[in-house]
């Protein structure tokens, strides 16, 4: 079964650091997905992508952030300056175009756990 | 956004049918109804998906009724391995795409 990657499974950075997450989704979806998990809380949306741009972001998703696909499999998230309060789970998710069978199903990814120190 | 409500915490015994109820008194009439499930250190995993009525798949069953003001997913015979987080989201699924809501779920505790 076709499944999300993502690496590396945890990235331990100092605050202030740059950090790129790296997600590969299955290979026919068109749009992905970045959502984020901090310890005991709710998984947070961040900012989804299709066509090679940002359709939706949230308010955690500010100028520190941006998401891009480099090739035709990578889908990135970079944080730019990295704040203690960035450390959490982050996972990577895709989807098919749902308009015809109007599906919520996303696929996510194992998750990259960011530690900031 | 509709809100949903749903209890924080449940336990049961492995064999047992488990109902999780969620409350979604606001919910518009182009929303669906979906739940996810959530290992601990895991990403959320899709369950089940319904507008109205009843929805049975290989996992689990979705019970909506005419009002569509509450749900019900219903896990037949849960065994150890359903110790998880299952969470409840209502949205609209008209642009091609969709944006997840979570909230903070129902944790479900299956003892032997």
């Amino acid at each position: 079964e076709p499944e999300v990657t993502q690496t590396p499974s945890h990235q331990v950075t100092q605050m202030g650091q740059e950090v790129i997450l790296r997600c590969v989704p299955i290979s026919n979806h068109l749009y992905f997905y970045w959502y984020r998990q901090i310890l005991g809380q709710k998984v947070e949306f961040l900012v989804s992508f299709y066509n090679n741009e940002i359709s939706e972001k949230s308010e955690i998703f500010d100028d520190q952030f941006s998401v891009e696909r480099p090739d035709g499999s990578n889908f990135t998230l970079k944080i730019r300056s990295t704040k203690l309060e960035d450390s959490a789970m982050y996972f990577c998710a895709s989807s098919e175009d749902n308009r015809q069978e109007w599906s919520y199903e996303q696929y996510f990814g194992p998750g990259t756990r960011l530690t900031v120190t | 956004l509709a809100k949903t409500t749903q209890p924080i915490s449940m336990d049961s015994y492995e064999g047992q049918e488990v109902n999780i109820t969620c409350s979604h008194n606001n919910i518009a009439t182009n929303d669906y109804i979906t739940w996810y499930q959530q290992f601990p250190s895991q990403g959320p995993r899709f369950i089940i998906q319904g507008y109205k009525t009843k929805v049975t798949n290989e996992v689990a069953s979705l019970f909506i009724p005419a009002d569509r003001k509450s749900s019900t997913l219903s896990l037949p015979r849960v065994s150890l391995s359903d110790t998880a987080v299952y969470y409840c989201l209502v949205g609209d699924n008209t642009i091609g795409y969709s944006t997840l809501t979570f909230g903070k779920g129902t944790m479900l505790l299956v003892s032997p």
